[in-house]
């Protein structure tokens, strides 16, 4: 249980277009799901946290007009890149949580992740 | 002042040795901790979770936690060179379901 799943696993895109990553939960319903970016040989840096229905809350120093994130149904949330520049390749990993999930609280289950190149 | 703390490391063990993990947090108050997996290009794992003060063992994996000191701690018995891979410690955070996760520390098993 608890799988997560991301599309694209891999993206390249010229500077200037945008980019969709799609989040899905595959076995259950995720109220909250999270956005990471991640640096090569960095740590994971929270961009947002998305809520099922309402706007997401973006991190301290993330562009919400650049990095859109919608999360339309307790299954799938959206994080589509806007006008991306080769300075925002990086690896974008999701993540999903549901309170009680294993009886536990606060696990966050992630992607696959999707490494986004632009050229 | 970062929320939890981790070595980076590298830490070096051979193979079916004991690997001992440490991270430290500062919010007294934190009642879970967990511990991810994270191999190079890959997105991370969970692979404990932890409550309770005292020690909880999964397989080769045992997680101790020790509140009145405030670290947490993620032993490897019998390590073998698939479980070289960056280790990241996390807690709530505030906010709904947010944790923090620790900068990780790499660990290398060595045939």
């Amino acid at each position: 249980g608890a799988v997560v799943s991301q599309h694209p696993s891999r993206v390249i895109c010229k500077s200037g277009t945008s980019v969709k990553i799609e989040c899905r939960s595959l076995d259950f319903q995720a109220t909250t799901m999270f956005w990471y970016r991640q640096f090569p040989k960095q740590s994971l840096m929270l961009m947002a946290t998305s809520n099922e229905g309402s706007k997401a809350t973006y991190e301290q120093g993330v562009e919400k007009d650049k990095f859109l994130i919608n999360h339309a149904s307790l299954t799938l949330s959206t994080l589509t890149v806007t006008s991306a520049h080769p300075e925002d390749s990086s690896f974008y990993i999701c993540s999903a949580s549901f309170p009680g999930l294993g009886g536990l609280n606060n696990e966050q289950f992630f992607g696959p992740g999707t490494r986004l190149t632009v050229l | 002042q970062k929320e939890v703390e981790q070595n980076s490391g590298p830490l070096s063990v051979p193979e079916g040795a004991i690997a001992s993990l440490n991270c430290t947090y500062s919010d007294r108050g934190s009642q879970s901790f967990f511990w991810y997996r994270q191999y190079s290009g890959k997105s991370p794992e969970l692979i404990m979770s932890i409550y309770s003060n005292g020690d909880k063992e999964d397989g080769r994996f045992t997680a101790q936690l020790n509140k009145a000191s405030q670290y947490v701690s993620l032993l490897i018995r019998d390590s073998q060179p698939s479980d070289s891979a960056t280790y990241l410690c996390a807690s709530p955070s505030g906010g709904y379901q947010k944790v923090t996760f620790g900068t990780g520390t790499k660990l290398q098993v060595i045939p």
